[in-house]
């Protein structure tokens, strides 16, 4: 079974348009992540979500609007989208009694 | 802001050299220090959490340690399929990555 799903793996676009990606964890967990890995591989932490509830907003544009439905899902909606926001985006979830993160399989956003 | 180095950014190895990776950290209240390995086209994968200064983990051929100021992953003995990223992260109210070190075992 897949702890932490994430869809579409893929997603290509035009610059302008809007996209969403979806997350859902069937861990139990309360606490839900969006993490954004450029070229360089770097992991950065976008937003957390702690049952439904936003927790942190890592200054993100505003153009990035997460929503959790539940606290099973966690999905990311993007507004006129733009060069620089091809990357791949992963999802997380946390439990409440160890900080060991599950990360999803992520979703390569490309931004033409 | 905390800040996570890792060298070196790669690291070629034959089946069986033994190697060690370092993450050295800056972080105002450490609540723990993790390594991940990274698959090409997957998620990162947990492999070791530590909390405190002298403490070790292992599993399999890996060891993870961790100072005040840096942690080592060792690698004991590596095959091909130890080939990956190896990402570091410390944590206080998040978790902040550092960019990786990417291990190429040949056969």
């Amino acid at each position: 079974d897949t702890a932490v799903s994430q869809t579409p793996k893929y997603l290509v676009t035009q610059m302008g348009n809007d996209k969403s990606i979806k997350c859902e964890q069937n861990l139990g967990h309360d606490t839900m992540y969006w993490y954004k890995q450029d070229s360089k591989k770097f992991l950065k932490i976008m937003f957390s979500y702690n049952n439904k509830e936003l927790i942190i907003n890592e200054t993100v544009p505003n153009r990035f609007s997460p929503k959790s439905p539940d606290k099973a899902h966690l999905n990311l909606h993007i507004n006129s989208l733009e060069l620089g926001d091809s990357a791949v985006y992963f999802c997380a979830s946390i439990g409440d009694s160890s900080y060991e993160q599950y990360f999803g399989p992520g979703t390569r956003l490309t931004v033409t | 802001e905390d800040q996570v180095t890792q060298s070196p950014e790669a690291l070629r190895l034959q089946e069986g050299e033994s190697s060690s990776l370092n993450c050295s950290y800056t972080v105002s209240g450490l609540r723990g220090l993790f390594w991940y390995r990274q698959d090409p086209g997957k998620g990162p994968e947990f492999l070791f959490t530590l909390y405190s200064a002298g403490e070790e983990k292992e599993k399999e051929r890996l060891k993870a340690t961790l100072t005040k100021k840096e942690s080592f992953l060792h690698i004991t003995a590596p095959k091909p399929e130890d080939s990956a990223t190896y990402l570091c992260a410390v944590r206080d109210y998040k978790l902040s990555f550092g960019a990786g070190t990417t291990v190429t075992v040949r056969a």
